[in-house]
């Protein structure tokens, strides 16, 4: 079992429409709960940023952490043709003594049809 | 634009050499972190540097290396290529070590072995 699970899609849903992206994980120790979006041949671009449970809203965009059940969500609001990318969630234990890194899911690739 | 580059865009090499990649942290970061994403998935951690030294490695083999200079720039060098290695290879930098310390992503290189 992958430490991070992420629907790869594609989704695709119409203009306007209401986004739920979602991730699984397996390890208890990560605390900090990221989402990047990533547009084709570029690099991933941090857009919400949460410490442990609990929801963040900024814009269109929200981000839960479920960390009981280990389950994050992201949710996009008023989607537009511009919001069509591969959306990463990403995690960080921050053990202390050393890096871990992110730990990324696959990355689900979201359309957004005009 | 997150102020981080990386050199080159794209890149072939045969099985068996040797590449560097290079990147140049956005001003005011003194840690830099390197990521592997294949295609399909999601970035995958290499290292991260700080200060010169090695501060954290992900699972991958020595033969993965790599050097952090004064100026905070970095390169991540590869011997002994194989085919599995073609991936984008994406640097980030970030002010700190720990996971609140947001990390700013390259837009890439990428790196084809023939």
């Amino acid at each position: 079992q992958k430490e991070v699970e992420q629907d790869p899609g594609p989704l695709s849903v119409p203009e306007g429409a209401i986004v739920s992206l979602n991730c699984t994980y397996s390890n208890s120790a990560f605390q900090y709960f990221m989402w990047y979006r990533q547009y084709s041949r570029k690099g991933p671009e941090l857009l919400m940023y949460t410490y442990s449970s609990g929801n963040k809203e900024d814009g269109r965009f929200t981000a839960q952490v479920d960390k009981s059940s280990k389950y994050i969500s992201l949710f996009i609001r008023d989607s537009q043709p511009s919001d069509s990318a591969t959306y990463l969630c990403a995690m960080s234990a921050n053990l202390g003594g050393g890096a871990d890194g992110l730990t990324f899911g696959k990355g689900t690739h979201l359309i957004i049809q005009p | 634009e997150t102020g981080v580059t990386q050199s080159p865009t794209h890149l072939i090499k045969t099985r068996g050499q040797q590449v560097t990649l290079r990147c140049s942290s956005q001003s005011g970061h003194n840690t830099v972190s390197w990521y592997q994403q294949a295609l399909g998935q999601g970035p995958q951690f290499i290292f991260q540097y700080y200060r010169e030294e090695e501060n954290g490695r992900g699972n991958f083999p020595p033969r993965f290396s790599g050097l952090q200079f004064p100026n905070y720039s970095s390169e991540l060098n590869v011997n002994a290529l194989e085919l599995d290695d073609s991936a984008l290879y994406l640097c980030a930098s970030s002010s700190g070590t720990t996971s609140y310390n947001e990390q700013f992503f390259g837009p890439g290189t990428r790196l084809t072995v023939l």
